[in-house]
């Protein structure tokens, strides 16, 4: 089974901040996943790299193969920035995805 | 491309009743996805299907929690007996083709709170 892990599990910064989120996996993975979670529960894909570097907007992700190790990162943050980044990895098998569990993001105005 | 549909939204139920969630997923998706996440957790998984195929379970999910495709189109999830630790979101994704590395679109939803 793969064992996902984030950090930080909660981080809080100001309007304009460059943040950076991290996730480290421990079995070789075809994809890694990121995902945003809003209040209320909903999930939307970010994200699904396996390799290098993806952008879209003022998010960016980049993964490590070798190293098992994923960011992501958010330029010129904003309030409606604030949500729950996860990211998950394919566990194999009967372990379908395996989920970390989760950053909590806050960006004050 | 209505999106991923999930109902009811919200189930409220005592202890030792059956429930059962149905999921709508995206019309040409291929693969549906069963998820359960309680709070402050990540999604866990429980069950995929490919078309009407059960293709994967996952062991922590007990006997008292069975899933269908019957159609290779929407989805049900029945809990029998249901206990608290129950009480969770359980989540609905699809995508189009086979793989884990293919992007999931995820549901609303259902919120369920066993007492």
């Amino acid at each position: 089974k793969n064992e996902v892990e984030q950090s930080p599990q909660n981080l809080t910064a100001q309007e304009g901040e460059f943040i950076t989120i991290n996730c480290s996996y421990s079995v070789g993975i075809s994809a890694l996943h990121w995902l945003q979670q809003h209040p209320g529960g909903g999930i939307v894909s970010l994200f699904m790299l396996s390799s290098g570097k993806k952008k879209h907007g003022r998010l960016i992700a980049t993964i490590n193969i070798q190293e098992k190790h994923s960011s992501l990162h958010i330029t010129a943050s904003h309030p409606r920035d604030s949500a729950v980044y996860i990211c998950a990895a394919p566990g194999g098998g009967a372990d379908g995805l395996t989920f970390g569990k989760g950053t909590h993001l806050i960006i004050q105005p | 491309d209505t999106g991923v549909s999930q109902d009811p939204r919200h189930k409220i139920t005592k202890r030792g009743q059956n429930v059962t969630f149905r999921c709508d997923p995206i019309s040409e998706h291929n693969r549906l996805y069963w998820y359960r996440q309680t709070l402050g957790q990540g999604p866990e998984f429980l069950t995929y299907f490919q078309n009407e195929a059960q293709l994967e379970k996952s062991r922590l999910l007990s006997d008292r929690f069975s899933a269908e495709r019957p159609k290779g189109s929407f989805s049900t999830l029945e809990i029998q007996r249901t206990e608290q630790g129950d009480s969770a979101m359980y989540l609905c994704a699809s995508s189009f083709s086979g793989g884990w590395a293919d992007t999931q679109y995820f549901g609303p939803g259902t919120r369920l709170t066993v007492l």
